[in-house]
């Protein structure tokens, strides 16, 4: 079954530091989403991408967050000056459309910010 | 706004049925989805109920009544594998209804 993959699985870095966390989603899909979840909390939509440009995106998607899809298979978030709050589990997602009952997600990338 | 609700835990033996709820309080959604998430492991798509009454799929059944804004993940025949977190969602109707929202999850653990 297709997969979403996510790199790197685990990213360390200081607080300030710009991260970009990297993804591939399923090929066929035409939606693309970044989800995170902080430790023992549940999972939080930051923001879904559609043709090219951002479709939807929650309060906590703010100015330091940005997507892009920088070819025709990679799809990147990147973080400008990460802060202690942003360490979490961040997943990328895919679907075949908006409206698709089944998101697929990908295993994650554990960010640390010290 | 939406808010979701879940226990935040369930424990059952193996072999048992589990019924997990999930009461809500939306102004309005798509459809009522549910996923399981492992320790450590990426949610995974379980059911999506569009429409009231029951969708079953194997060992596992979902069930929504809108008017009653209530649905429930049933777990049948369960087995030690199926220890895991499950979280209801909602797709919103604002902005592009992309987004999903999800509850804050419940922990089974299943025993032997």
């Amino acid at each position: 079954e297709p997969e979403v993959t996510q790199t790197p699985s685990h990213q360390v870095t200081q607080m300030g530091q710009e991260v970009i966390l990297r993804c591939v989603p399923i090929s066929n899909h035409l939606y693309f989403y970044w989800y995170r979840q902080i430790l023992g909390q549940k999972v939080e939509f930051l923001v879904s991408f559609y043709n090219n440009e951002i479709s939807e995106k929650s309060e906590i998607f703010d100015d330091q967050f940005s997507v892009e899809r920088p070819d025709g298979s990679n799809f990147t978030l990147k973080i400008r000056s990460t802060k202690l709050e942003d360490s979490a589990m961040y997943f990328c997602a895919s679907s075949e459309s908006g409206g698709a009952t089944k998101v697929v997600f990908g295993p994650g990338t554990r960010l640390t910010v010290l | 706004g939406q808010s979701l609700e879940q226990p935040s835990e369930v424990t059952a033996v193996e072999g048992a049925i589990v019924q997990i709820n999930c009461t809500y309080q939306t102004s309005g959604f798509y459809g009522l989805s549910w996923y399981q998430q492992h320790d450590g492991g990426a949610p995974t798509f379980l059911s999506y109920n569009a429409l009231d009454g029951l969708e079953e799929t194997g060992r596992f059944s979902s069930f929504l009544s809108r008017s009653d804004s209530y649905g429930y993940l049933l777990l049948q025949e369960l087995q030690m594998k199926d220890s895991a977190s499950y979280f209801c969602a909602v797709r919103p109707p604002n902005q592009a209804g992309t987004a999903l929202i999800f509850g804050k999850g419940t922990t089974l653990s299943v025993s032997s």
